[in-house]
């Protein structure tokens, strides 16, 4: 079954910290895979997005890594700033296919 | 610049009413086009993706229905609103191509805050 996992679900990080997000995913064959920003009652925004020959990719205080071979990706966010609260969401295609298989997310609280 | 609306920005609906949420995507063509159900602390499921007009596929069984009359324009609908279909509706578009490649994303619409009661 095609599926992504994101863990955690939540997490709580101080202001000025690094925190990073996992995602594991079963979807084959793999085409993509994306992370998103989802601020509260807003729509998605893309952050990066890899494909399987890909093992880095940054966006500023965002990196996110690949492991095609362990299906495992992760996001690394560098000094997080009171902004960088939101969930964030991985996603992966399936070859040949226009359709997006998204995990949960994990939610993302910075306080001061 | 591509754009994409999404309306109405909220909803609140009585049991058994109908729906109609709009989308349109500006700025491009031929898109592929997508409604996506967030429930309160869940993922986005998929509900319907179009590659055409009038080619609609629908995901998950349900109360709702999506039409394409025009290339650029995404509608989901109900004739009779239940509780259990509250939640976050989201729009999104993505460049036709057969397949999501390494160039091209998905763009969401700021999303539809549905309530029925």
């Amino acid at each position: 079954k095609n599926q992504v996992e994101q863990s955690p679900q939540s997490l709580i990080i101080l202001e000025g910290k690094n925190c990073t997000l996992q995602c594991n995913y079963t979807v084959s064959p793999f085409s993509n895979l994306r992370w998103y920003k989802q601020d509260t009652g807003r729509g998605p925004v893309s952050l990066t997005i890899m494909t399987f020959s890909e093992n880095t990719k940054s966006n500023g205080r965002y990196t996110a890594t690949l492991d095609a071979d362990t299906k495992q990706s992760s996001l690394h966010i560098t000094a997080s700033q009171l902004s960088d609260s939101a969930s964030y969401i991985c996603v992966v295609s399936r070859l040949n296919t226009d359709k997006l298989i998204f995990g949960t997310g994990t939610r993302l609280q910075v306080f001061p | 610049s591509q754009t994409i609306h999404q309306w109405p920005a909220t909803l609140v609906q009585p049991v058994g009413s109908p729906l109609s949420l709009e989308c349109t995507v500006e700025g491009t063509s031929n898109p592929n086009l997508y409604w996506y159900r967030q429930a309160a602390g869940r993922g986005l499921q998929l509900l319907f993706y179009s590659v055409g007009i009038g080619q609609i596929s629908s995901e998950v069984p349900q109360n709702l229905s999506a039409s394409r009359p025009q290339d650029r324009q995404f509608i989901l609908s109900s004739k009779k609103l239940l509780l259990s279909d509250s939640g976050f509706y989201l729009c999104a578009w993505s460049v036709r191509g057969g397949s999501p490649t390494a160039n091209t994303e998905a763009f969401f619409g700021q999303g539809t805050r549905l309530t029925v009661v």
